[in-house]
């Protein structure tokens, strides 16, 4: 059974760094083709991709994000982390980590790639206040 | 740049069924999606994977009344029998340099 659980501070003050630590059972993180994703979500708006890594440790970063993320793994703990540094108020989201899947498939004659997310965590809601 | 495009809100009524479309923006017409279903205050959970020839591919445990289909740059999801508990958000997903999600579209069932 394939669960992914977070966890960290619940409240964080204006410029502080947040720690996100997403715990992972029922596969590994040393799976090839796999890997685990960032995902957040402002109260009553939609998905935002923050950052994901592979079994190969290939990082990757939102764009207007990448300034401030840093994602890691310990495959022995089967934990995936996120920092956020220089918190701000606009931060205040439910952080969910996800499993990506591998789908291969034809784009047009070529061999195109669609990572997805087929198992979520249940998410955690971090408040950024004074 | 790849957007995904999606109707803020659809409804039906109980029983009824109701197709949910995202559209691919210019250039992207032959990428494949994901969607997903967000019950009031619960995570997501993964649909099923579509490509552009409409094949898709169910997550565990996904009904049949889910099914996905695609005409040019749009996907489409379309859930039939529609039950008091399909009343969610839906968000398309595909992959570009990273993670790009749809707006979502939020179902009323009636």
């Amino acid at each position: 059974q394939v669960t992914l659980k977070e966890s960290g501070p619940v409240l964080v003050k204006p410029t502080e760094t947040l720690t996100l630590t997403c715990t992972v059972s029922g596969f590994s993180l040393s799976n090839a083709r796999m890997g685990v994703s960032w995902i957040r979500q402002p109260p009553g708006k939609a998905l935002e991709w923050l950052a994901h890594i592979f079994s190969n440790d290939e990082k990757s970063y939102s764009t207007s994000l990448k300034s401030r993320l840093t994602i890691s793994k310990d495959t022995s703990k089967s934990q995936v982390v996120l920092t956020m540094t220089n918190m701000d108020p606009v931060d205040t989201a439910t952080y969910y980590c996800a499993r990506i899947r591998a789908h291969y498939y034809d784009s047009s004659g070529y061999l195109a790639t669609l990572y997805y997310f087929d198992y979520w965590g249940q998410g955690t809601l971090v408040t950024v206040s004074s | 740049q790849l957007v995904l495009t999606q109707s803020p809100s659809a409804s039906a009524s109980l029983g009824a069924s109701v197709k949910l479309t995202c559209t691919l923006s210019s250039g992207h017409s032959s990428y494949a999606i994901a969607w997903h279903q967000q019950q009031p205050e619960k995570g997501p959970r993964y649909l099923m994977k579509l490509n552009s020839d409409g094949s898709h591919s169910k997550g565990d445990g996904i009904p049949d009344r889910f099914s996905g289909s695609s005409s040019g740059a749009e996907r489409y999801l379309t859930i039939s029998s529609l039950q008091s508990e399909d009343e969610a958000d839906y968000y398309c997903q595909t992959w570009g340099t990273g993670g790009v999600f749809g707006t979502g579209t939020k179902v009323t069932v009636l």
